[in-house]
């Protein structure tokens, strides 16, 4: 099984609103990554988990907030976005956090701010 | 420092013709390399990977990937495109040791009947 998945599919969220995206893996994996996508442009890593700690954060404001409660989910939490946030949000895991290992991908979560 | 290159950003094939897309990557060792495929609005999905050995790649969904050290490329080639090959690919390298992972920035494919 190499399936990453990923809720909520779609979300709308207002400026002041809080909110959640869940991924989650069953492969064993023991590196997650978080990545904000825009149109027609490649992925942006945001946030690196390795076994469970927090081992990058690229400069990501602080109204992104990442967690990983468990070796297999990974949480993005949300609060006061901007119109700017708006973007896929990708979830990808792989084997250990070394640039050898591929990583897998989840479907993403479009997140719509208004 | 390391850098993923696709020069080119869109490209359109017609159906049944052979398709190239090129990578160029700067690196001082040789990296792992990676094609991925997105359909719109879809996550990543790893077409094929190229550690070491054979320099010719197979991959999924009839792709194939050839890795050449003196052009620093790994370029993507499919023989005949189906109308469904239509997506972004993207190129990308992984350190040989660390955890750096870059992705080239992508070329949009689009396949005319």
């Amino acid at each position: 099984d190499t399936e990453v998945t990923q809720t909520p599919k779609h979300l709308v969220m207002g400026m002041t609103n809080k909110k959640s995206l869940k991924c989650e893996q069953h492969m064993g994996h023991r590196a997650m990554y978080w990545y904000k996508q825009k149109a027609k442009k490649p992925p942006e890593l945001m946030f690196v988990y390795s076994y469970e700690k927090l081992s990058i954060n690229e400069s990501v404001p602080s109204r992104f907030s990442p967690e990983c409660p468990n070796s297999s989910l990974l949480n993005l939490h949300l609060h006061a976005l901007q119109p700017e946030d708006s973007a896929l949000y990708l979830c990808a895991s792989s084997q250990e956090f070394q640039g050898r290992h591929e990583q897998y991908f989840g479907p993403g979560t479009r997140l719509t701010v208004t | 420092a390391q850098s993923v290159t696709q020069p080119d950003i869109h490209i359109t094939v017609s159906e049944g013709a052979s398709l190239e897309l090129r990578c160029n990557y700067s690196y001082g060792a040789t990296p792992y390399l990676f094609w991925y495929v997105q359909s719109p609005g879809q996550g990543l999905q790893l077409l094929l990977k190229y550690f070491s050995g054979d320099t010719l790649v197979q991959g999924i969904k009839g792709f194939e990937a050839e890795f050449k050290r003196s052009q620093s490329s790994f370029n993507l080639r499919k023989p005949s495109v189906h109308w469904s090959d239509a997506a972004e690919y993207f190129c990308a390298v992984g350190a040989h040791t660390g955890n750096q992972f870059y992705f080239g920035t992508g070329t949009s494919l689009t396949v005319i009947p």
